[in-house]
Order: structure tokens, then sequence, then C-alpha cells
């Protein structure tokens, strides 16, 4: 298994207030990706980096930021959190040194009240 | 962007039955078909992945097809077992082009004892 670690892997915080999800990898993966899941959706795309502070946004992207300062860390922050940002949150990485397989973390359980 | 629909959402079969599901996609530039498996509480795993050079790939009970024509691609599961029930995704994206992984909603299967 890839060495992916999300932290905090629970939380639960109040609206209004700013969050931030930490995704760590040890794989030297070039790219980096931040999913949400959600009952009937599936896994969409929040952001994505394909390279050290380079990013860009997914579907699902209004009211998240990220930020990518080194290979092994990317950064999603919930500006100023709102109940539908309830969810469960995946980091994932891949690169073609590993197949382009797709790895992902355990998920970031986030309960906005 | 490429869009990923998979079908059915949920599939109940017997113990010892095969299941399939089936994904379409429409981004004639994917060339890249992996199927992952989430079991509760954890993120997803890849089971089998098929590339677009490839008609079909087995691994043991589990097979991948692929109709680069029809721009469709479906698991097949034979002789299903209890510890099968999880959730399963498919995804397709371009390696060496965008490097963005979409994927379908899932499906659950169940495989009733």
């Amino acid at each position: 298994d890839a060495g992916i670690t999300q932290s905090p892997r629970h939380k639960v915080t109040e609206t209004g207030t700013p969050v931030t999800l930490r995704c760590h990898q040890t794989e030297n993966h070039r790219y980096m990706y931040w999913y949400r899941q959600d009952p009937g959706h599936g896994l969409r795309l929040i952001h994505y980096s394909y390279g050290v502070k380079d990013t860009d946004k997914g579907e699902v992207s209004d009211g998240y930021s990220v930020s990518r300062s080194k290979t092994e860390d990317f950064l999603l922050t919930l500006e100023s959190a709102t109940s539908s940002q309830t969810s469960v949150y995946f980091c994932a990485t891949t690169d073609y040194t590993s197949g382009n397989t797709i790895y992902f973390g355990e998920g970031s359980w986030l309960t906005v009240v | 962007g490429e869009n990923v629909e998979q079908h059915p959402s949920t599939l109940s079969v017997q113990e010892g039955d095969s299941a399939v599901i089936k994904c379409t996609y429409s981004d004639s530039a994917s060339n890249y078909f992996p199927w992952y498996k989430q079991e509760l509480g954890k993120g997803p795993q890849l089971i089998i992945d098929i590339r677009s050079n490839v008609g079909e790939k087995k691994d043991q009970r589990i097979a991948v097809t692929l109709n680069k024509t029809a721009k469709h691609f479906s698991l097949h599961i034979t002789e299903t077992q209890p510890e099968d029930s999880a959730v399963y995704f498919c995804a397709a994206f371009e390696t060496g082009g965008s490097y963005i992984p979409t994927f379908g909603r899932g499906t659950s299967l169940i495989v009733h004892p």
C-alpha cells in the first residue's frame, strides 16, 4: 500500500469556522487529489495538484482552497465551513512511476454543525 | 471533461452467482480504466484495471472488458462470496494527458450467503 496519511481522521466543527485537512504521502507521486464522497454522488473531485505549487479546480471547488508547498503535502481548506460540506474527504495520489494506480488515503470524516 | 456513468447503483446476488457492473465514458482520450473496491469505513482500493490497448483482462474470479468503440467497460465477478460485498467504483482518465480521474457513482454489491 502507498503511504498516504490523512489528518484529522474525524472532526466536528461549527458553521463558519475554517477547517484544514492534511494529506501526506511518502511515494513522491506528482499528482494529488482531494475528493469528497456523498451518498448517491460517488467520488467528486474538489481540487487537484500536478506539482508543487501547481493546483487546479475540480467539479465541486466552491468553498474550498488548496495548497501544495512540498511534494509530500497537499492541504485542503474549507474557508468558512457550511453544513453542506459535511462529508467524507479522500486524498488520492498517482504517478506514471506506479503504473498510474490511484492510491487513496483512509478518509477524513467531517461534520459541520 | 470526462463523464462516467455506472450501473446498477445496487446489485444483490446469491453466493456463487456472477455479478456484472457496467460503466460508460464520454472522453475518447481516456486510456486507463481502473476498478476500485471500497469496504465500509475505508478508502477505495484498486482491484483490477485495463488500458485502452487491451480488450479483456482477468485476475482469478475478476475480469474487466473494454469496448473502445462503444466507450464502455464492465467488471465481471464470478463465483461471488460474502466477502465480495462492498461498494465498487469504476474510473476513467487520460494518462500522459490531463491525469484527472473521473469516477462513477458506485455500485453497492450485496452477496447473500
